[in-house]
């Protein structure tokens, strides 16, 4: 089975803080996505990447950038956090289909 | 850009009746495919099912349909004999532009 793997099931940062998000699937998956999830708005797409060193922006790609240095990785990073960055974030892989991480739920105070 | 649009943000069915829910789209994308997922309380996104563009048939996976209606930019998720287990938010994907995104969801609740 592929296995999509987020570092933290939960994170609490400070108001200006780097953030890291981690994400590592071990399937030698060309694409990585990067997703929020809030109530009522679904799983929005922050960024995406096609190959290493390759992103493209998603629908809500401010305030956020990401890294991808080797294929099995994908970083979301936060460059200052906000407490609108509060939030349930979604790692996902796909090949034929797409498989989910169990997700990082992020508080910033 | 595509847009998914799911207009039921919950609903309550009875267990062992059907349940329909409503999902529609707008892609550019001549070739895409349709998704939905289940996110239970703990957070996983389980895959459901999946209709390709081109795809002749609808598609079936167990108790799961998708009613596919391109010309209307449909892809309703027919479950047919819910159980306790399917309380969960549904979500509807479009995978166009080789990117997948998804609707606002609609959570369920079965009740015995």
């Amino acid at each position: 089975d592929v296995k999509v793997t987020q570092s933290s099931r939960y994170l609490v940062k400070r108001t200006g803080e780097k953030v890291f998000l981690e994400c590592v699937q071990d399937m030698d998956h060309e694409n990585m996505f990067w997703y929020r999830q809030d109530p009522g708005l679904g799983l929005r797409l922050i960024y995406f990447s096609y190959d290493v060193k390759m992103k493209e922006k998603g629908d809500i790609p401010e305030g956020y950038s990401v890294s991808r240095e080797k294929k099995e990785r994908f970083s979301l990073i936060l460059e200052s956090a906000s407490t609108n960055q509060t939030s349930m974030y979604l790692c996902a892989s796909s090949s034929n289909g797409y498989t989910f991480g169990s997700g990082t739920r992020l508080t910033v105070v | 850009a595509q847009k998914i649009t799911q207009t039921q943000p919950g609903m309550f069915v009875q267990e062992k009746e059907a349940v329909t829910l409503d999902c529609t789209y707008d892609t550019s994308d001549p070739s895409y495919g349709l998704f939905w997922y289940k996110q239970p309380s703990s957070g996983e996104m389980i895959f459901l099912i999946y209709q390709g563009s081109y795809d002749q048939q609808n598609a079936t996976e167990g108790r799961y349909s998708l009613n596919f209606q391109k010309a209307r930019k449909s892809a309703n998720l027919v479950i047919s004999a819910s159980q306790l287990g399917d309380s969960a938010m549904y979500f509807c994907g479009t995978d166009s532009w080789g990117k997948l995104q998804f609707g606002a969801g609609t959570q369920v609740v079965v009740t015995p």
